[in-house]
């Protein structure tokens, strides 16, 4: 069965430093992978996946993602971390056998602090 | 800009009644969904909809129905709410295309439902 994992529910950063978000899967067959944020009471935005190609990945407002498969790990990464980047980051997986539904970690609260 | 609408931002019911949450996509998309997202266990999917009229159950379908009479519109439907039901709801809509895997999920505002 797929999914994923988000072994920390929070992390801090500070502003101008570079930030990572992990994030582990579990798939049989080839993964593809999605991150997606979410601003205080807002809906989920779209910000990356992962299809195939390139390991590193790059999305919306300045963030990447890094595709391990030995280490079966898709982390978000942003260099320098920006106040407003403080919300919550979702990791998800698709679901090869039931019409590709996303499957979605915990989530993970980032804080950036000035 | 794709947009998927959902009819309200904040609702409070009563235990037993029945509540009717509305999503609007725009886009012509054919799959939607119905997620709800609570603390620490990010968000489980309640219902989806590939097509007009045809529905799935997802991870936590219990207490739960759905309706699908028009592509753009998904309803998601508490039979007889219970306090328990009280989370964020979230609405989802994507296109199909190339087996469905790699395309991104567009999603509404959130709904967050009190019942008391």
């Amino acid at each position: 069965a797929q999914s994923v994992a988000q072994p920390e529910d929070q992390v801090n950063v500070a502003e101008g430093n570079p930030l990572t978000v992990k994030c582990t899967y579990s798939v049989s067959g080839n993964p593809y992978l999605f991150w997606y944020v979410q601003y205080p009471n807002r809906g989920l935005q779209f910000l990356l996946k992962y299809i195939t190609g390139d390991n590193l990945v790059k999305g919306s407002y300045g963030f990447e993602a890094e595709f391990n498969k030995s280490q079966t790990s898709f982390h978000l990464k942003k260099p320098s971390a920006l106040v407003s980047d403080s919300a919550l980051y979702f990791c998800a997986v698709k679901r090869w056998n039931q019409g590709g539904k996303l499957i979605f970690g915990q989530g993970t609260e980032l804080s950036v602090k000035p | 800009d794709v947009k998927v609408t959902q009819s309200s931002r904040y609702l409070v019911k009563r235990t037993g009644e029945k509540v009717f949450l509305e999503c609007v996509q725009d886009m012509d998309h054919e799959n939607m969904f119905w997620y709800r997202q609570d603390p620490g266990l990010g968000l489980r999917l309640i219902y989806f909809s590939y097509d007009v009229k045809m529905k799935e159950k997802g991870d936590i379908p219990e207490g739960y129905s759905v309706s699908r009479e028009k592509k753009e519109r998904f309803s998601l439907i508490l039979e007889s709410a219970s306090t328990n039901q009280t989370s964020m709801y979230l609405c989802a809509s994507s296109v199909v295309r190339l087996g469905n895997m790699n395309t991104e999920a567009f999603f509404g505002q959130g709904t967050r439902l009190t019942v008391v």
